[in-house]
């Protein structure tokens, strides 16, 4: 059974500083591997999608690595903002079976403080 | 277009009281996807669809039940309501298209339910 784990649960930076969020997974077997991040009281939005095949994904100033071997990705969040303020979940996708849906198996999440 | 939507946004059961949750989605999604989020705990997967009038048992399902008559609408149930049902609960859809830059969920924007 696939078991993913965010650490740490909750970190705070001031401004200015880079984010590092880091994602574990036990089964290497995996499809694709997601982050998300969540707003208080909202649902989720997909941030970078990165496919079993690929090392690293990038969108603006975020960039998500991909070991699949060691069961490892990291979210870098370079020049952090007060708006980055979340809780960023990690998600990974196992098998490409039509009868299996798209399964995510989801970590609990780190919720980030971007202090002004 | 309006995405996924969830009603109602907050509830509150006593406990053995029955509720249905309804998730309808505009994207002509073929998976649809029900899961609880607990704190630290990340999203579990309750039950899934991978097409109308299919559903399939997920990571959590004891004590819910799930329908899909229409393509579009999503329902969860709970029969008996108890208070370790008391949890957030985000409806998701997904394409069946396997292509990289589609292969993710929309989620909407949960609903808050408390049993006492």
């Amino acid at each position: 059974k696939q078991e993913v784990t965010q650490i740490p649960a909750a970190l705070s930076v001031p401004e200015g500083e880079n984010l590092v969020l880091n994602c574990s997974f036990t089964d290497s077997a995996i499809y694709n591997l997601q982050w998300f991040r969540q707003d208080p009281g909202k649902g989720l939005t997909s941030l970078l999608l990165i496919q079993s095949s690929q090392r690293e994904q990038t969108s603006g100033r975020l960039n998500a690595s991909l070991d699949k071997s060691s069961g490892r990705s990291t979210l870098y969040i370079a020049a952090s903002q007060p708006g980055d303020s979340a809780t960023y979940l990690c998600a990974v996708r196992g098998e490409v079976i039509k009868a299996a849906g798209n399964k995510l198996t989801f970590g609990g999440g780190t919720r980030v403080l971007v202090k002004p | 277009n309006a995405g996924v939507t969830q009603t109602p946004k907050f509830r509150v059961l006593k406990t053995g009281q029955s509720m249905t949750l309804l998730c309808a989605q505009d994207m002509n999604h073929e998976y649809m996807y029900w899961y609880r989020q607990d704190p630290g705990m990340g999203l579990r997967l309750i039950h899934y669809s991978v097409g109308e009038g299919t559903t399939a048992k997920g990571e959590v399902p004891d004590g819910y039940n799930v329908s899909r008559l229409k393509k579009q609408n999503f329902l969860l149930g709970l029969e008996s309501a108890a208070p370790s049902q008391t949890s957030v609960y985000f409806c998701a859809s997904s394409p069946e298209v396997d292509r990289p830059r589609t292969d993710t969920q929309y989620f909407g924007p949960g609903t808050r339910l408390t049993v006492l």
